[in-house]
């Protein structure tokens, strides 16, 4: 079954504690994105990746990391979190064909920063 | 900077048809695509458009005008599980993707 995975799907944590969260993809996707969710609001980019070793900011990328180092994986990085990184991450993939006008997303990871 | 508008809110019953405006600034444009929303849940997508005109997959249609910088999403023969949040996206081939803030379908029996 095509999809993409994330892990964990909830998390609490405590201000400074470094956490890394996991996106995986069996698709063979080019593209791969991680975006956040506040209340009220759309899906913010934060960072993408192109392929392999090639990943670029979005909108919102402040305090976060990524890495590229395989294809299938995405990792998202927070080095030292802080309250107002609380929020729902989804990462996401997409064929080169289309772009990014067709992404696939995990299923969410709801993060708390106390 | 990139922008997209949609209504917030947006209200029908059920066995009506439904249109979700969307207009958009933005430079590189690729395409503008759709997505759903139920509460709580992964965003699923709905359809796209790379060029002018009309989509149509099932009850849902896209539209797209570039020339007006403006898409609509349609959703025909509304039923109660339509209930969700829509949310337009434009998109350039390079990665960029930007959302709008999305729109609330609340389908009444």
């Amino acid at each position: 079954e095509a999809q993409v995975t994330q892990n964990p799907r909830y998390l609490i944590t405590v201000t400074g504690k470094k956490l890394t969260v996991t996106c995986s993809q069996n698709m063979n996707h080019e593209y791969m994105s991680w975006y956040r969710q506040d209340p009220g609001l759309g899906l913010r980019q934060i960072y993408y990746s192109m392929n392999v070793e090639v990943t670029d900011k979005g909108d919102v990328p402040e305090g976060y990391k990524v890495s590229r180092k395989e294809k299938r994986n995405f990792p998202l990085i927070l080095e030292s979190p802080s309250p107002n990184q609380t929020s729902l991450y989804f990462c996401a993939s997409s064929s080169s064909l289309s772009g990014q006008n067709i992404q696939y997303f995990g299923a969410g990871t709801r993060l708390s920063v106390l | 900077g990139q922008s997209l508008e949609q209504p917030s809110e947006v209200t029908a019953v059920e066995g009506a048809i439904v249109q979700i405006n969307c207009t958009y600034q933005t430079s590189g444009f690729y395409g503008l695509s759709w997505y759903q929303q139920h509460d709580g849940g992964a965003p699923t997508f709905l359809s796209y458009n790379a060029l002018d005109g009309l989509e149509e997959t099932g009850r849902f249609s896209s539209f797209l005008s570039r020339s007006d910088s403006y898409g609509y999403l349609l959703l025909q023969e509304l039923q109660m599980k339509d209930s969700a949040s829509y949310f337009c996206a434009d998109n350039t081939n390079a990665g960029k993707s930007t959302f709008g803030d999305g729109t609330t379908l609340t389908v009444k029996p």
